[in-house]
């Protein structure tokens, strides 16, 4: 998967709390950037990073929280807020301005 | 704004034939094309794209693209299809000057032995 680690690969929540899903990268990527995946809906963007320090929101940030204070990491917070956080997540990185996206395993995330 | 369709949910062939994934895009310039795989409970994996020059693009694992401008499409084709290349697949668009990409809801492919 590129280079590129999410943990944990399952993760189950109660209703109310917030969760942070790990993403790593070791390619030297500039951008980082987190979708979420339901059947037949394809990748929704949540947030995106050109730089350390530096996040954008997506189309669905509701309910979401990140943060890059590495380049290597870009953790994602689901909190309480997000209505619906059931979903398969994935983390991807390119090299800004380049082109292709390199995508990480993924985190199923079950609210209970 | 810019968007792309993958009209079938679902396309069916059997080993060794020919296969075709259609994809269309709306941009409003000169596009960027990509074509991702996910096998299940997996990350997605690039195969290929289009950037500029020749329209027909070669990937990985023997897939190819032929990009038509005229008809805003970017197919993903394979001469003869393996059971392994059961998956789902997913076309991307980025307008030049974005620098998101945005993905089409995916096309699983069952290749029947």
């Amino acid at each position: 998967d590129g280079g590129i680690t999410q943990s944990p690969k399952y993760l189950f929540r109660k209703e109310g709390q917030n969760v942070t899903l790990s993403c790593e990268q070791n390619l030297n990527h500039d951008a980082m950037y987190w979708y979420r995946q339901d059947p037949g809906q394809g990748l929704r963007l949540i947030y995106y990073s050109q730089i350390v320090n530096d996040f954008q929101k997506g189309d669905i940030a509701e309910g979401y929280s990140v943060s890059r204070e590495k380049k290597e990491s870009f953790p994602l917070t689901v909190t309480s807020a997000q209505k619906n956080p059931t979903a398969f997540y994935l983390c991807a990185s390119s090299i800004w301005r380049e082109n292709e996206q390199f995508f990480g395993p993924g985190t199923r995330l079950t609210v209970l | 704004a810019q968007s792309v369709a993958q009209p079938e949910d679902q396309v069916n062939v059997a080993e060794g034939n020919p296969l075709t994934v259609k994809c269309t895009y709306s941009v409003s310039g000169n596009p960027y094309l990509f074509w991702y795989v996910q096998y299940p409970n997996r990350g997605l994996q690039f195969l290929l794209k289009y950037i500029t020059g020749d329209n027909l693009v070669k990937g990985s694992y023997g897939f190819e693209a032929e990009f038509n401008k005229s008809q805003t499409s970017f197919h993903l084709k394979k001469p003869s299809a393996l059971v392994s290349d059961s998956a789902l697949y997913f076309c991307a668009v980025r307008e030049r000057g974005s620098y998101i990409p945005t993905f089409g809801r995916g096309t699983s492919l069952i290749v029947h032995p």
